[in-house]
């Protein structure tokens, strides 16, 4: 069965502190997302990877996929209250079929 | 674009009764997914739509889960009975055919997701 463990679970930090988030597995995936979800709505998909060693950024996020495609990590600069919420990561492997992570709920204070 | 509809938005039965769940996805989207996340875990999908027929319902609990997409567009989710383990938000979400997103070929899959049902059993 396979697995994406998220770190940390939950994340407290200051408007403006840097923070990184990291999704891991032992398995390898075709493809990975990253997810923000705020309450009462569903997922919104922030970016997917697919290369080894790919870096994507969105403004203040940079996204990085595992040389080995089994882990990744959202780094987040700068941190906005408006960057609060559950981050999920979402693996698949040779289908299309996603495999989500047990999540990331991040709180940013102003 | 109007995006991926859900109702209702909160239900809250007795274990034991029934319920259901509806979605309307994307206009165009072949593909539909319902996912049941349980407070503090990632969604887990329960079953894959492709038009009308099945892809996936392999983490379906058959024995009082069940659903269909019977023109291909709109989807019911439908408990019976229900169980207190059933308390979860229900997401919907609707794709192009997987490995096509943004009219091009692509080797992964783009997915909108409702707001989900939350739904409540005692």
């Amino acid at each position: 069965t396979q697995l994406l463990e998220q770190s940390p679970q939950f994340l407290s930090i200051q408007e403006g502190e840097n923070l990184t988030v990291y999704c891991n597995s032992s398995s390898v995936f075709s493809s990975l997302q990253w997810y923000r979800q705020e309450p009462g709505e569903g997922p919104v998909l922030l970016v997917t990877v697919v290369t080894g060693g790919e870096v994507k950024k969105l403004k203040r996020l940079t996204f990085q996929f595992g040389d080995a495609r089994k882990d990744s990590s959202l780094h987040i600069t700068a941190a906005q209250p408006g960057d609060t919420g559950l981050y999920l990561c979402a693996g698949a492997s040779g289908t299309y079929k996603y495999i989500f992570g047990t999540g990331t709920r991040l709180k940013v204070l102003a | 674009e109007a995006g991926v509809a859900q109702s209702p938005r909160y239900k809250i039965i007795e274990k034991r009764q029934s319920v259901a769940f509806w979605c309307n996805p994307i206009s165009g989207h072949a593909t539909l997914y319902w996912y049941q996340q349980i407070l503090g875990q990632g969604p887990k999908l329960l079953i894959q739509f492709q038009n009308n027929g099945v892809v996936d319902d392999s983490q379906l609990p058959k024995d009082r889960f069940s659903a269909e997409r019977l023109k291909g567009v709109d989807s019911t989710l439908k408990i019976q009975p229900a169980k207190l383990e059933d308390s979860a938000v229900y997401l919907c979400a609707s794709s192009l055919i997987p490995g096509l997103a943004g009219g091009r070929p692509t080797n992964y899959n783009e997915q909108f997701f409702g707001p989900g049902t939350r739904l409540t059993v005692l």
